[in-house]
């Protein structure tokens, strides 16, 4: 069956500081990964999306870049956070042939 | 554009009542719905899709869900609430081929 990870769970960090979100999945191939922001609780804002490796789409300009080093790894990163930045991000995948999405646990960061 | 509608904020039923969370959607062609509940701190967890086939959809947790084109809705039912279906509750839309759309959300609180 296939699980998808994310790390770290919780993150606090300063203004300013560099981010790094790490996603994985597990058990398929060639999965379509997704990353989102989801802020207070409610609805989610997508972020990135990747059809393969080292293909990124963006949705939102600003200041989070996404990067897919290999087939089931996707990776959320900034050069310098924002206060704004905060809120609980999630990763998720789907498969080429089916249209659902299947996602990770989340992180929650925090930027102070 | 495709676009999805959840018209309440928040629903709240008493425990052993039957549960609807409405849903309704705007896509041009075939549209392809799910929905997701989502627990304090979690990720989302798929419950059922529709893509084709019998408008009434079972899913996980005893859950349903009914789709009329003619009403372009899609809503989420269960005839007996337990106080565990306490959640956040996300309906989402898409087409072949086209990204996912979620709701805002309805949270559902089921009281004992």
């Amino acid at each position: 069956s296939q699980t998808i990870h994310q790390w770290p769970a919780t993150l606090v960090q300063p203004v300013g500081s560099p981010l790094s979100l790490e996603c994985t999945v597990e058990g398929t191939s060639n999965p379509n990964l997704y990353w989102y922001r989801q802020a207070a609780g409610r609805g989610l804002q997508l972020l990135f999306y990747s059809v393969g490796i080292g293909q990124i789409s963006s949705e939102v300009p600003q200041n989070l870049s996404a990067s897919r080093p290999q087939d089931r790894q996707f990776i959320l990163s900034s050069k310098k956070l924002l206060l704004s930045d905060s809120g609980f991000y999630l990763c998720a995948w789907s498969s080429g042939t089916t249209y659902e999405q299947y996602f990770g646990p989340g992180t929650r960061l925090t930027v102070t | 554009a495709q676009s999805v509608a959840q018209p309440e904020d928040q629903v709240n039923v008493a425990e052993g009542n039957p549960l609807t969370v409405k849903c309704t959607y705007s896509v041009s062609g075939n549209p392809y719905l799910f929905w997701y509940v989502q627990y304090p701190n979690r990720g989302l967890q798929f419950l059922l899709k529709y893509i084709t086939g019998d408008n009434l959809v079972k899913g996980s947790y005893g859950f349903e869900a009914e789709f009329n084109k003619s009403q372009t809705s899609f809503h989420l039912k269960k005839p007996s609430a337990l106080v565990s279906d306490s959640a956040l509750y996300f309906c989402a839309v898409t087409k072949k081929w086209d990204k996912i759309i979620f709701g805002k959300g309805t949270r559902l609180h089921i009281l004992p």
